[in-house]
């Protein structure tokens, strides 16, 4: 069975401050991978997709960057934290064929605060 | 580009009743339309997809949905909640021609009072 871990549960970092934000899939080869972000009581917005090592694409700028470093990994990260970046980090993975946004599978998430 | 709405940020039942979130979307072509359930504090959770065929889709834990091409939604339902489906429920569509790109709805808070 597939697994996804997502680390750290939860951080409190301060504004101006780097961060780096993680994701592991096991039990998937050659998955696509995602970075969604999500406002407290809000919806969902893609930030980052990945259907390969080394490639990342970019949905929306919000001064983060992600990469691919390994098949099974996924990072989230920044130099600079602005205030803004406050809320719920989501990493997903999908099966990685053709049309594969279709179905999601979610980590648990990143509880990020920024102050 | 694709959009999806959700009607009613909140609604609150009792248990044993049954459940209707409304969902409708905008998009011309080939689409897939899902939902997914968010319980605080944790990810999403996949409960249902359609792409084509029977316009009624079976679910986990009794859920299902209702496609309708003519009134553009994708409505999720079931028939006697329990207070575990208290969780917010989203709908998501993602289009053929917009590659890996879901689009989420504002998302539908349940709460199942005892």
């Amino acid at each position: 069975a597939q697994t996804i871990h997502q680390w750290p549960v939860a951080e409190i970092k301060a504004v101006g401050s780097p961060l780096s934000l993680g994701c592991t899939i096991k039990g998937k080869s050659s998955p696509n991978l995602y970075w969604y972000w999500q406002a407290t009581g809000g919806t969902l917005q893609q930030l980052f997709y990945s259907i390969t090592v080394g490639q990342v694409e970019s949905v929306v700028q919000l001064n983060l960057s992600a990469s691919r470093p390994k098949d099974d990994q996924f990072i989230l990260s920044t130099e600079k934290l602005l205030l803004s970046h406050s809320g719920f980090y989501l990493c997903a993975w999908s099966p990685g064929q053709a049309f594969s946004a279709e179905t999601l599978y979610f980590g648990s998430g990143t509880r990020l605060t920024v102050l | 580009t694709q959009t999806v709405s959700q009607s009613d940020a909140h609604v609150t039942v009792f248990e044993g009743d049954s459940v209707e979130l409304r969902c409708n979307y905008s998009y011309g072509g080939s689409i897939y339309l899902s939902w997914y359930i968010q319980h605080h504090g944790h990810g999403l959770q996949f409960l249902l997809k359609y792409y084509s065929g029977n316009p009624v889709v079976q679910g986990v834990n009794g859920f299902e949905a209702e496609f309708s091409k003519s009134d553009s939604s994708f409505h999720l339902r079931k028939a006697s909640v329990h207070w575990s489906d208290s969780a917010v429920y989203f709908c998501a569509v993602s289009a053929s021609s917009a590659g890996n790109k879901l689009t989420f709805g504002i998302g539908t808070r349940v709460l199942v009072r005892p």
